[in-house]
């Protein structure tokens, strides 16, 4: 058992390139997150995704677009890269609204040059 | 003022010693409380819920303060495993938003 993964762990970007960050977990939880954590400040949502099918904005979702692939994978896409979304990424899922625990996957250490 | 708001320390402290961590929250409609631990570099663990009447695990004690909208976290004999930054979440809209605070961070030192 996993729980969740995300791949790459580091990826330098230039101003202006995409990438798309994946994340999966096999807990079988409905809902998933995206968030970044920048230094001194607390993660904050990006995206989420209450249930296989179905998208909403976070706090933070300018320049990011996401698919929930299946009910398995999450990805999140940065169509244009900028420095101001250097970044560390984490994704996370729970069970559903009945829970709160999240799982959080080891993060992805994201630098636009 | 912040939604969800820490002392960002950091707090230095002995081996053996009891510190204690403050959160503010801005919604008193908010039901759902949490502390998470972050080690250097690492991604968030739950530590523990919070509940209404407070609560304990081991030398952790969780409490919530809902008329000054605030939860602690007492870290009781200190270890220097403790050493790590503690995420407040709040679930201040009670939806699938959390909110976390900017983390405290903690060093035990020997």
């Amino acid at each position: 058992n996993a729980g969740v993964t995300q791949t790459p762990k580091f990826q330098v970007l230039k101003t202006g390139q995409s990438m798309t960050l994946q994340c999966a977990q096999d807990m079988n939880h409905n809902s998933m997150y995206w968030y970044r954590q920048d230094p001194g400040m607390g993660l904050r949502l990006i995206y989420y995704s209450a249930s296989e099918g179905t998208t909403d904005k976070g706090e933070v979702p300018n320049g990011y677009n996401v698919s929930r692939l299946n009910k398995r994978e999450f990805s999140l896409r940065l169509e244009s890269a900028a420095p101001s979304q250097t970044s560390v990424y984490f994704c996370a899922s729970r069970v559903d609204r009945s829970t709160d625990t999240q799982y959080f996957g080891p993060g992805t250490r994201l630098t636009v040059l | 003022r912040k939604e969800v708001e820490q002392d960002p320390g950091p707090f230095n402290v002995p081996e053996g010693a009891t510190v204690a961590f403050n959160c503010t929250y801005s919604n008193s409609a908010s039901q759902s409380f949490f502390w998470y631990r972050q080690d250097c570099r690492k991604e968030p663990k739950l530590l523990m819920s919070v509940y209404s009447s407070g609560n304990e695990d081991g030398r952790f004690t969780a409490q919530l303060n809902r008329a000054s909208q605030y939860i602690s976290l007492l870290i009781r004999d200190s270890k220097l495993s403790d050493s790590a930054t503690y995420l407040c979440v709040v679930n201040l809209y009670n939806n699938n938003d959390m909110r976390f605070g900017a983390g405290t961070r903690l060093t035990v030192k020997p």
